[in-house]
């Protein structure tokens, strides 16, 4: 079953407000990698992390990599109605190079 | 400019049919993936394929099959379409190894099985 979950699955903010998603896997991963998908498109890359601790920003968006190499968080900082989208967190495990295990992703509505 | 198509973006097929859904990368990735997305799952990974002829299951194989006879060609199959296989299908593919090896997805299939 799916071993990769995410919470909150949908979140509801006031544009300006910050929004954070929490991604937790059942086990190691060599890597995790962040995509957004926005209302009836396809995901889209917007990052991969490695490293234990890691943590790398994308203007208003910060990513963090767990010590432990099994959870991940996004946090997006004064949210904006571009910012509208299920944002999906996928992990390769360690030993299964190359098989993207995809989370069950967040949905964020932003209210004008 | 990188692509990833898939043959049709919205497919309705009966029960018990047998459904094919195609998807050609033109990036020349070792690389390619079946999911399937419904609300509350995600994006389930179905079978995976790292090179010409070669696959893996993933975690909801059951009821599919695939075929890579080509390198950017990636087909999955549904044996006997049943109703609880009506989902969005997404096919993506990916270089092999190194660093920042993004998946690329297609627009994505809408089949419904009546």
């Amino acid at each position: 079953g799916q071993q990769v979950m995410q919470i909150p699955q949908y979140q509801h903010v006031q544009e300006g407000e910050d929004f954070t998603t929490y991604c937790n896997s059942s086990t190691t991963l060599s890597n995790i990698q962040w995509y957004k998908q926005r209302p009836g498109g396809h995901p889209v890359f917007l990052i991969q992390l490695v490293k234990s601790g890691e943590v790398k920003k994308q203007k208003r968006l910060t990513f963090q990599f767990g010590e432990a190499k099994k959870n991940s968080s996004l946090h997006i900082t004064a949210t904006q109605t571009t910012d509208v989208g299920t944002y999906f967190c996928a992990g390769e495990r360690g030993g299964a190079t190359n098989k993207l295990i995809f989370g069950t992703g967040t949905l964020l509505a932003v209210q004008p | 400019d990188v692509k990833v198509t898939q043959s049709s973006r919205y497919l309705v097929k009966r029960t018990g049919e047998k459904v094919f859904l195609e998807c050609v990368q033109d990036m020349d990735h070792e690389n390619m993936f079946w999911y399937r997305q419904d609300p509350g799952l995600g994006l389930r990974l179905i079978y995976f394929s790292y090179d010409v002829k070669m696959k893996e299951k993933g975690d909801i194989p059951e009821g599919y099959s695939v075929s890579r006879e080509k390198k950017e060609r990636f087909s999955l199959i549904l044996e006997s379409a049943s109703t609880n296989q009506t989902s969005m299908y997404l096919c993506a593919s990916r270089r092999q190894g190194g660093w920042n090896t993004e998946a690329f997805f297609g627009q994505g299939t809408r089949l419904t099985v009546v």
